[in-house]
């Protein structure tokens, strides 16, 4: 079984701040995790994803995110907020050898970015 | 260029109707899925499939149904079943386990 923890349904920052949004996962299997971002009645556009390898996860427009295995984590962060980056963040779990094959997703994180 | 389009973008139904959402891909993707979007809920999943002609129930599958005739093609069905369908509903593909799922740009759905 797979699922995924968001804390914090909105999150507000200036612009130029730290954006940090937190994301817990819960896999029985080894997890491929996943971060997408949803500007308002559009599909998801992917941000970043882990498989294996590096834990340090560069994506899109700046944002970055780290796979920590003991604290089962997977948050994200930007060290600098632009307006543009204002919308609906999701993270998301998959397992590598489950039988339901499927994105499991959080419940998202609104980031709402202050002029 | 390549991706998923789902259509329509809005559509509305009456009460007792059923209504179908097209989603159709040209990423040559063997496995996709249907999600549906709530506020403050965040994605559940409907059904999959990960083959033409087999598809399975997701979490939420009640009141809803699929077909998976075609490799490009994975109808959803909303029935009359369905007591709250007014959603946003977004349709997705992915080409192995361990990659991610692309998205259509949604249906929003409304019972009037």
């Amino acid at each position: 079984a797979q699922s995924v923890t968001q804390l914090g349904s909105h999150v507000s920052v200036s612009e130029g701040a730290l954006v940090l949004l937190r994301c817990n996962y819960s896999s029985s299997v080894p997890p491929y995790l996943f971060w997408y971002v949803q500007y308002p009645n559009q599909g998801l556009q992917l941000l970043l994803k882990y498989t294996t390898g590096a834990t340090l996860v560069k994506g899109i427009n700046g944002f970055e995110a780290e796979f920590k295995k003991s604290e089962t984590s997977f948050h994200l962060t930007k060290p600098s907020a632009h307006m543009s980056d204002a919308a609906e963040y999701f993270c998301a779990v998959s397992g590598k050898d489950t039988g339901r094959r499927a994105l499991t997703f959080g419940s998202g994180t609104r980031l709402q970015v202050q002029p | 260029d390549g991706g998923i389009t789902q259509s329509p973008k809005y559509l509305f139904r009456k009460e007792g109707q059923n209504v179908t959402l097209s989603c159709e891909q040209n990423l040559n993707h063997d496995a996709m899925y249907w999600y549906r979007q709530d506020p403050g809920q965040g994605l559940r999943l409907i059904y999959y499939s990960q083959i033409v002609n087999d598809f399975q129930k997701g979490d939420i599958a009640e009141g809803y149904s699929v077909s998976r005739e075609k490799k490009e093609s994975f109808p959803l069905t909303v029935t009359s079943a369905q007591k709250n369908p007014t959603a946003f509903y977004l349709c997705a593909s992915r080409e192995e386990t361990y990659t991610e799922a692309f998205f259509g740009q949604g249906t929003r759905l409304t019972v009037v």
